[in-house]
């Protein structure tokens, strides 16, 4: 199956600075997605991206699905964007989604 | 409230006892799933269901098994629950077509001692 690798696996931060996080895939998607699991365990979408470019707020992610990766990119980071990111595809068009390990960020006051 | 709701969202149970989690949505999606996560790791698909009379498996279905109720009811069964089936479970929906955003649940923690 589809492989999907994350990083870096963790990653902690000071409050204010800007981060990239990537994630490559080992075959052509039809849908990728990025997600932040709160530390609370609540998983919430942030974008389905599998290519181009989009943005919402301090959040951006592009794909460049004919070179296999995703990057998202959070700046002015927040104590609130704490959690693990994690990145998901499918080579098809049904949310069969395949998971990375994520990425454990830790934002510091 | 919550479009996607989970129960029990936590769940202490022995070895060998049968356990359900239960999943409803309000989204009107027709898709629906039911992931496990362990720690450390990502979210492994145990079984899916793209409608009512559609129940398929997924990485890691031995163990358990699902019935879809209804378009918005997806329950998840452990039959003879054992302990390495001691994770954090999600339950998870999404539209049908190209844009298929997944919506999770809150999670159902279970502790097989």
């Amino acid at each position: 199956g589809i492989q999907v690798e994350q990083s870096p696996p963790d990653l902690i931060l000071q409050e204010g600075a800007n981060s990239t996080l990537r994630c490559n895939f080992s075959d052509s998607v039809n849908n990728l997605q990025w997600f932040h699991q709160n530390p609370w365990g609540q998983l919430i979408n942030l974008f389905y991206i599998p290519s181009g470019t989009k943005q919402n707020g301090r959040l951006s992610a592009t794909t460049v699905a004919t070179e296999r990766y995703s990057l998202l990119y959070i700046s002015s980071s927040q104590t609130t964007d704490s959690g693990v990111y994690f990145c998901a595809v499918d080579p098809g068009a049904n949310s069969k989604l395949t998971f990375g390990k994520g990425i454990t960020l830790s934002v510091r006051p | 409230d919550a479009d996607v709701t989970q129960t029990p969202r936590n769940r202490i149970t022995k070895t060998g006892k049968r356990i359900m989690l239960e999943c409803s949505q309000t989204k009107g999606h027709d898709r629906m799933y039911w992931y496990r996560q362990d720690p450390g790791l990502g979210l492994q698909l145990i079984y899916y269901s793209f409608d009512v009379k559609d129940i398929n498996k997924g990485e890691i279905s031995d163990g358990y098994s699902v019935s879809r109720q209804a378009q918005a009811k997806f329950s998840l069964s452990l039959e003879s629950a054992i302990p390495n089936q001691t994770a954090l479970y999600f339950c998870a929906t999404s539209a049908q077509g190209r844009t298929g955003e997944l919506f999770f649940g809150e999670g159902s923690r279970l502790t097989v001692l």
